[in-house]
């Protein structure tokens, strides 16, 4: 069975502008999550999709947004990209919102400049 | 509010030498309880997890881990570190209630000797 995938693996972007990322779950997942991995912060949640529906949702600001599709695929959208944005963004997978068990994709590298 | 902490930012141990990174969480009840590794450039890889029942539990690669609720810890060890195994380990917990569906510790970087 294919593990998390994540698209793109690296990205630049300059500040202001914005970037879409993407995530296919585990075959079978329907609960896709998001984290941002920084060396300042760590990880941190920024939130949990589930049947196309925003389960919850961390202590970020309104330009992180995502969204899941049908089928369980799933975006996230950070717009007016700011310098402090550069990290590490990691999605993970798991059965559903009721699973506390998820698994991770490898992450996308953005970096802004 | 339930928190994570790795004490140990750094600790280097020589192959062979045997291996515990420690883990103490802040949580009113019993949470989930949870060892990630994380290898340079790559997502997080579960190690093993805690739930409920036994509270050593077995994980992959030869780690495993002891949950003592006395001391509110959840310890990783391993008694041959083999030299695949530097990376960054984190200690994660699931609180019931919250936004968050994982609280992780600010992880603990395993370098090993040769």
């Amino acid at each position: 069975k294919a593990g998390v995938t994540q698209t793109p693996r690296y990205l630049i972007k300059t500040r202001g502008q914005q970037v879409t990322l993407s995530c296919s779950p585990i075959s079978g997942h329907r609960s896709v999550s998001w984290y941002q991995q920084t060396p300042g912060q760590g990880l941190q949640f920024l939130f949990e999709y589930f049947s196309e529906t925003q389960r919850n949702k961390g202590n970020f600001p309104g330009r992180f947004s995502g969204r899941q599709f049908s089928n369980s695929r799933s975006e996230m959208n950070v717009s007016t990209l700011e310098l402090g944005d550069s990290a590490l963004y990691l999605c993970a997978s798991s059965l559903d919102y009721r699973d506390y068990e998820q698994f991770f994709g490898p992450g996308t590298r953005l970096t802004v400049l | 509010a339930q928190s994570v902490t790795q004490p140990d930012i750094h600790i280097t141990v020589s192959e062979g030498a045997s291996l515990e990174l420690r883990c103490n969480y802040s949580y009113g009840a019993t949470p989930y309880l949870f060892w990630y590794v994380q290898s340079p450039g790559q997502g997080l890889q579960l190690l093993l997890k805690y739930f409920s029942g036994d509270t050593l539990v077995q994980g992959i690669k030869g780690f495993e881990a002891e949950f003592k609720r006395s001391q509110s810890s959840f310890n990783l060890r391993k008694p041959s570190v083999h030299w695949s195994d530097a990376a960054e380990y984190f200690c994660a917990v699931a609180p019931t209630g919250t936004a968050s569906k994982l609280t992780f510790g600010t992880g603990t970087r395993l370098q090993v000797t040769l």
